[in-house]
């Protein structure tokens, strides 16, 4: 089955700093990667995805990239607020015949003011 | 629009004893899928179901979890007997589309579950 490693497990930037998360993954079929970003007792939710047929993505601060030969995708946020503190998930899901999405570890992101 | 309700949100058990959670998807949503998520680390698929069938079951302990969505809309997610190691938040989410395509997925608040 799939795999997706993310890394860092921490990380702690000043804010207006950017932030950088990588993932990889092992099944070279998945094509749809979300990014999740979870606050203290609440669910995932999704911020960002990008398909495999496009390389980068943006949304306002945040962009994903994607780098299918490498198998690996990243999550970069600029400018970065106190309240982008949260856990950040990246995920990938297979393209078989229904949607099965793995997820990764997960990055504590802190964003010190 | 309301989002996905799940009930309780904490439990706190004895091991052996027995536990059942509740999953209201978005309406309308066609795919329901449960995550159990340990401390520290990604959620796992349990189970997810389309309408009222079940789609993928592979990671469910079956010897003491079950599930069930009845009439494709509420789900029900029981542990019977429970151990020490599921003690985890037992996340709820749905989807709009047949599971056959890609699509974002709407995550309920979590019941957080203590097995002692």
């Amino acid at each position: 089955g799939e795999n997706v490693e993310q890394h860092p497990s921490t990380l702690s930037v000043q804010e207006g700093d950017s932030a950088v998360i990588k993932c990889t993954y092992s099944d070279s079929a998945s094509n749809y990667f979300p990014w999740y970003k979870q606050e203290l007792g609440k669910g995932p939710q999704l911020i960002i995805d990008i398909r495999s047929n496009v390389g980068e993505k943006k949304d306002q601060r945040i962009a994903v990239t994607l780098n299918k030969t490498a198998k690996h995708f990243s999550l970069h946020i600029t400018e970065t607020q106190p309240e982008d503190s949260a856990v950040y998930f990246c995920a990938a899901s297979s393209a078989g015949g229904y949607q099965k999405v793995t997820f990764g570890t997960g990055t504590k992101l802190q964003v010190i003011p | 629009e309301a989002g996905v309700a799940q009930s309780p949100r904490y439990k706190i058990i004895e091991k052996r004893q027995s536990v059942a959670f509740w999953c209201n998807p978005i309406s309308g949503h066609a795919t329901l899928y449960w995550y159990q998520q340990i401390l520290g680390q990604g959620p796992k698929l349990l189970i997810q179901f389309q309408n009222n069938g079940v789609v993928d079951d592979s990671q469910l302990p079956k010897d003491r979890f079950s599930a069930e969505r009845l009439k494709g809309v509420d789900s029900t997610l029981k542990i019977q007997p429970a151990k020490l190691e599921d003690s985890a938040v037992y996340l709820c989410a749905s989807s709009l589309y047949e599971v056959r395509l890609t699509d974002t997925q709407y995550f309920g608040p979590g019941t957080r579950l203590t097995v002692l």
